[in-house]
């Protein structure tokens, strides 16, 4: 069985940082790209980044460029999103998502989610 | 704004049918497929269409999709209550290297 599980946030000062984690089991995690895609309290889903499966082409939404960054760690089954200089605008639940291929947004399995708030 | 236009609300029926439109421009529903998936409160999106019309395995034959030019289109038929949530379009944009969601349909089975 697929399962995505993230951890990770929590509470977060403006202008901190945050890493957050996602395990994955039951599939052959070097052999899919993964991404994460965020949705702010009643609001709609965002695309976050995109990752391939050998961590080689990394894709970033403008809204996070230059202040998050997506990796991955193949032989641990893990995929990672380091968040810096955290805005209140960045208050979302943060999902992992595996991509059934790259460059096209089909996600066919999600993690429950991990909330990431603005402390202030 | 979203990149892709969805309705905001639907309503329809028990057992009725509805669709849901997705639309946008050549750079992303223009030359790429589309994907189509199902929020229920409290949950994580579920994949209920990709490349445009296919099904993952469990996904029930009431819901369908296609694609014409710039735009896509969810239907459901057979309505029922448990199909209430919110329903999100979802593509590539190879101009903005970007993935994109429409702005998200609340259906409602009233």
């Amino acid at each position: 069985e697929v399962q995505l599980v993230e951890f990770g946030g929590g509470l977060v000062k403006p202008g901190g940082s945050l890493r957050l984690s996602c395990a994955a089991s039951g599939f052959t995690f070097s052999s899919y790209s993964m991404n994460w895609v965020r949705q702010a309290p009643g609001k709609g889903l965002e695309w976050v980044s995109s990752i391939s499966s050998s961590g080689s082409y990394i894709y970033y939404a403008d809204s996070v460029k230059g202040r998050f960054t997506i990796s991955r760690d193949n032989p641990k089954n893990s995929l990672y999103l380091q968040m810096n200089s955290l805005r209140a605008e960045d208050t979302a639940v943060y999902y992992c998502a595996r991509g059934l291929a790259w460059e096209l947004l089909h996600l066919d399995y999600w993690g429950q989610g991990t909330l990431v708030t603005d402390s202030s | 704004q979203s990149v892709l236009t969805q309705p905001p609300s639907v309503s329809a029926a028990p057992g009725q049918k509805v669709t849901i439109s997705c639309s946008g421009s050549s750079s992303n529903i223009g030359n790429k497929y589309v994907s189509w998936y199902q929020q229920l409160p409290g949950t994580a999106p579920k994949l209920l269409i990709y490349e445009n019309n296919k099904r993952p395995s469990g996904i029930p034959d009431r819901f369908s999709g296609s694609k014409s030019g710039t735009s896509a289109t969810l239907g459901i038929t057979g309505l029922q209550t448990g199909d209430e949530a919110d329903y999100y379009c979802g593509t590539w944009d190879s101009s903005l290297s970007v993935g994109v969601f429409g702005g998200g349909t609340k259906l409602t089975v009233l």
